[in-house]
């Protein structure tokens, strides 16, 4: 079955650690994007790929990092800068096509630091 | 800029009708709408291109008015099963670049 696995579901860490987040697709979507829930809160835009080795900052990058070295795989990593890094953080990928680029999002990871 | 959505709950007996308004300041390409239960990843409800289209989905439709930057999505006879938190998301391109309103809780009671 194709899709977006993210891991691990659940994950804490120590405040003043990096933790790297997990994302892979089996879809053969060009474009991955990263996103950050609070609670209550919609979904906001850490940083989007749209091609393998390369990648542009979203609305919130600031304390965050990713890489792009394989079309499958988007990681993302949460520095000791990110102020809050507690959240649940969704990884998405697209095709894009003439009808738009619908999202298809992993089951997500819930960070917390302590 | 993120899209504006309102309102930002709801709450309607099963059977009623409720709409959700998504807005931008920006030119749009696309308009989405996805709904996310407790805990969940967001799920893909439809997309809507610029032209002015309208689209269902079951007894979720959603038109997307392009002069006005501005899509709404209608909850038909709602069910029990409609109850989540709805978003649209916006790009103003065929992909790329992609926002998300902050969401419209809505509780269908029996």
């Amino acid at each position: 079955d194709g899709g977006i696995t993210q891991s691990p579901k659940y994950l804490f860490r120590k405040e003043g650690q990096n933790v790297t987040l997990s994302c892979e697709q089996n879809l053969n979507h060009d474009a991955m994007y990263w996103y950050r829930q609070d609670p209550g809160q919609g979904l906001r835009l850490i940083y989007y790929s749209q091609i393998v080795n390369d990648f542009q900052k979203g609305d919130i990058a600031e304390g965050y990092s990713v890489s792009r070295e394989k079309k499958e795989s988007f990681p993302l990593t949460v520095t000791s800068a990110q102020k809050n890094p507690t959240a649940f953080y969704l990884c998405a990928s697209s095709i894009a096509t003439s009808r738009g680029n619908e999202q298809f999002f992993g089951p997500g990871t819930r960070l917390t630091v302590l | 800029q993120q899209p504006v959505q309102s309102p930002q709950a709801v709450i309607l007996r099963e059977g009623e009708d409720a709409v959700i308004n998504c807005s931008s300041s920006k030119a749009l390409y696309s308009v989405h709408w996805y709904r996310q239960k407790h805990g969940e990843a967001p799920v893909f409800l439809m997309i809507l291109l610029k032209g002015g289209e309208q689209k269902g989905h079951e007894k979720i439709s959603a038109s997307f008015n392009e002069k006005k930057q501005q899509s709404s999505l209608y909850l038909t006879a709602s069910q029990l099963s409609y109850s989540g938190t709805y978003f649209c998301g916006t790009g103003s391109d065929s992909w790329g670049k992609f926002q998300f309103g902050a969401g419209t809780q809505v509780v269908v009671t029996p």
